[in-house]
């Protein structure tokens, strides 16, 4: 099956730092990777789409200067949330697309990631 | 108005018993896919069941089964013979045209054993 990774699975940081988040296809290359965020017990929600070689597309009111995102190849993207602050607390979880051979997509989640910004 | 709507925040059922999650779903696109989704304390979003706007049968998956009312605009997920491992968060989700999914605000499922 189609696996996806994320690293790291927990981090703590301080107020005003940067923190970088990868997210990895392992077996297969994703043609697009997504990010989202989810508060506790709140749903997930779409940050951005991000497509290997372009700039991400950003959901609206998602500050792109703020959650940087670079999609390095089919199988890494990345996720830097510039000067944390204890409001940016919270599970970032990716997704990667994968064309099955149906010719429909099909997202594979990560594990998530859980940040907390002191 | 919510593209996904789940009225349920949370379910208790008898081990052993099935059980209906409700999805409701508002869209304009003749074309789009319904998902539900798994998400257990640890955090990993579960795949469990795809139902496709066009498919003309209810889409099953072992113990998950969605029933479709295309008309009613609903995509209810049965789980029959729950287990206690069928505790977690359960998540409806849409996507329509392209890749996007926006997702329901979810239903925690306990099940007593």
């Amino acid at each position: 099956g189609a696996v996806v990774s994320q690293h790291p699975s927990r981090v703590i940081c301080k107020s005003g730092t940067s923190v970088k988040i990868e997210c990895r296809s392992l077996d297969f290359q994703a043609t697009t990777m997504f990010w989202y965020r989810q508060f506790p017990k709140q749903s997930l929600m779409l940050m951005a789409t991000s497509n290997e070689g372009s700039k991400a597309t950003y959901e609206q009111g998602v500050e792109k200067d703020k959650f940087l995102i670079n999609h390095a190849s089919l199988t890494l993207s990345t996720l830097t949330v510039t000067s944390a602050h204890p409001e940016d607390s919270s599970f970032y979880i990716c997704s990667a697309s994968f064309l099955l051979r149906t010719g429909s997509d099909e997202q594979f989640f990560g594990p998530g990631t859980r940040l907390t910004v002191l | 108005a919510q593209k996904i709507t789940q009225t349920q925040p949370g379910m208790f059922v008898q081990e052993k018993e099935a059980v209906t999650l409700d999805c409701t779903y508002d869209t304009s696109d003749p074309s789009y896919g319904l998902f539900w989704y798994k998400q257990p304390s640890s955090g990993e979003m579960i795949f469990l069941i795809y139902q496709g706007s066009y498919d003309q049968q209810n889409a099953t998956e072992g113990r998950y089964s969605l029933n479709f009312q295309k008309a009613r605009k609903s995509a209810n997920l049965v789980i029959s013979a729950s287990q206690l491992g069928d505790s977690a968060m359960y998540f409806c989700a849409m996507r329509e045209g392209g890749e996007k999914l926006t997702f329901g605000t979810g239903t925690r499922l306990t099940i007593i054993p």
